[in-house]
């Protein structure tokens, strides 16, 4: 089955480091296909935060970055500020559904 | 500034068609991207629903494909999206979104519709 797994949550206290996983399989991440990162918040549509697996769109701040390895990617926000909680998705193509496949979603708390 | 916006009826009966459509401005539907509907249950993560492109490259979630249909309509620069026999798992907010493909099997969501809320009740 095709799946990318986020950890339910994460937190932090503003100022901190915080890092968030995507671990996928060898029809995704691991066949070398890109991963991309959304920022949700409640009630809106998602907004993409890093694509490539550590590209910035302008206006991005670089607090925020992303990497890849081998079957895994993570997404890092340096930094944390209050206005950073939210839900966090990964995405990539995944060739045993021959389409994109996104992540179940990260909520990061900001203590 | 490429704008998307999702239109269609907020309530389905079970068993009936949902019927989407989301209308492009600031951009071509014609121009060299792809077009795409993900959905989002209440309370739940992002599901990818399928892709279409303006020369007639589609393809589904497999999930979903006996069920799913995708078009577009050029002269109204708007692509749409029906989805056959719903039932209450159904229920979700309806995203569109554009595809930035940096090649076929490499690409991303870069913008997206506000979303519309449809539920599946009878």
């Amino acid at each position: 089955q095709s799946v990318l797994t986020q950890p339910p949550s994460v937190s932090g206290v503003p100022g901190q480091r915080v890092t968030m996983s995507c671990t996928g399989s060898s029809s995704n991440i691991g066949a070398g296909y890109d991963v991309h990162w959304y920022q949700q918040f409640p009630g809106t549509a998602p907004r993409l935060l890093i694509y490539g697996n550590s590209n910035r769109p302008s206006g991005v701040p670089d607090r925020f970055s992303g990497s890849k390895s081998g079957t895994s990617a993570s997404l890092a926000i340096s930094g944390l500020q209050a206005e950073d909680e939210a839900d966090y998705y990964c995405q990539s193509y995944d060739s045993s559904l021959s389409g994109s496949l996104f992540g179940g979603g990260t909520k990061l708390t900001v203590l | 500034q490429v704008q998307l916006q999702e239109s269609g009826p907020g309530l389905v009966k079970p068993s009936g068609t949902l019927s989407l459509t989301c209308a492009v401005s600031g951009d071509s539907i014609s121009s060299s991207y792809w077009w795409t509907w993900v959905r989002q249950p209440p309370g739940k993560g992002l599901e990818w629903l399928g892709e279409i492109f303006h020369r007639g490259g589609i393809n589904y979630n497999p999930s979903l494909k006996s069920r799913v249909t995708m078009s577009i309509d050029n002269s109204k620069n708007q692509f749409s999206l029906r989805l056959s026999s719903v039932t209450a798992a159904d229920t979700a907010v309806y995203f569109c979104a554009r595809e930035k493909r940096l090649t076929y099997h490499h690409y991303y969501m870069d913008v997206w519709g506000k979303g519309t809320t449809v539920t599946v009740s009878s």
